[in-house]
């Protein structure tokens, strides 16, 4: 079993509708949680970076930690068709070097 | 641009033949890594410095791969005896140390076809 788990998608959704992307983990160790965004060919652009548990919000995009269930998301309010892309979430611990990925979900906002 | 930068973009190479792929990490980041990303999969670590001193390997990180830092600025990865299976993309991210936490940035990426 991955430490980290994503659906793959791929997730298409009309131009302005809210979108949930969401991942799963089995180490409760973790405590940064991060969300990436990369569009094809191209490397991961940090979009979110939220410590232990709670909610972040920047711009249209919120991110949400439950560590009580080990369970992050990221929600994309007036979803454009720029935001179509893979969305990688990430996380890692005090000590541990490493960011551990999720495998990513495609989105496709459709115009 | 004051991002990471890694060249080559794309190399294409013959199997059995030896790749170098350069990294030049945001100027003030003392800390850098390398991952490796395949089709549908999020990126995988291979091995981290801080300053010039390697300070850990994945087990990703074979005999045949070769990583360095000299004078704490840029990086190489080499690949000798190149196999299919290294056909990848390989990302350099880097960081500075400070109370942050975990604030990675990646470059570009640098694709590898072995043929």
């Amino acid at each position: 079993q991955k430490e980290v788990e994503q659906d793959p998608g791929p997730l298409s959704v009309p131009e302005g509708a809210i979108v949930s992307l969401n991942c799963t983990y089995s180490n409760s160790a973790f405590q940064y949680f991060m969300w990436y965004r990369q569009y094809s060919r191209k490397g991961p652009e940090l979009l979110m970076y939220t410590y232990s548990s709670g909610n972040k919000e920047d711009g249209r995009f919120t991110a949400q930690v439950d560590k009580s269930s080990k369970y992050i998301s990221l929600f994309i309010r007036d979803s454009q068709p720029s935001d179509s892309a893979t969305y990688l979430c990430a996380m890692s611990y005090t000590g541990r070097r490493a960011l551990t990925f999720g495998s990513g979900t495609r989105l496709q906002v459709q115009p | 641009d004051t991002g990471v930068s890694q060249n080559p973009r794309h190399k294409i190479t013959k199997r059995g033949q030896n790749v170098t792929f350069r990294c030049d990490p945001i100027s003030e980041h003392n800390r850098l890594y390398w991952y490796r990303q395949t089709l549908g999969q999020g990126p995988e670590f291979l091995t981290y410095f801080q300053n010039e001193a390697q300070l850990e390997k994945s087990r990703l990180l074979s005999d045949r791969f070769s990583a360095e830092r000299p004078k704490g600025s840029f990086s190489t990865l080499e690949i000798q005896r190149t196999e299919q299976g290294d056909s990848a993309m390989y990302l350099c991210a880097s960081a500075s140390l400070g109370v942050s936490g975990n604030t990675i940035y990646f470059g570009e990426g640098s694709w590898l076809t072995v043929v």
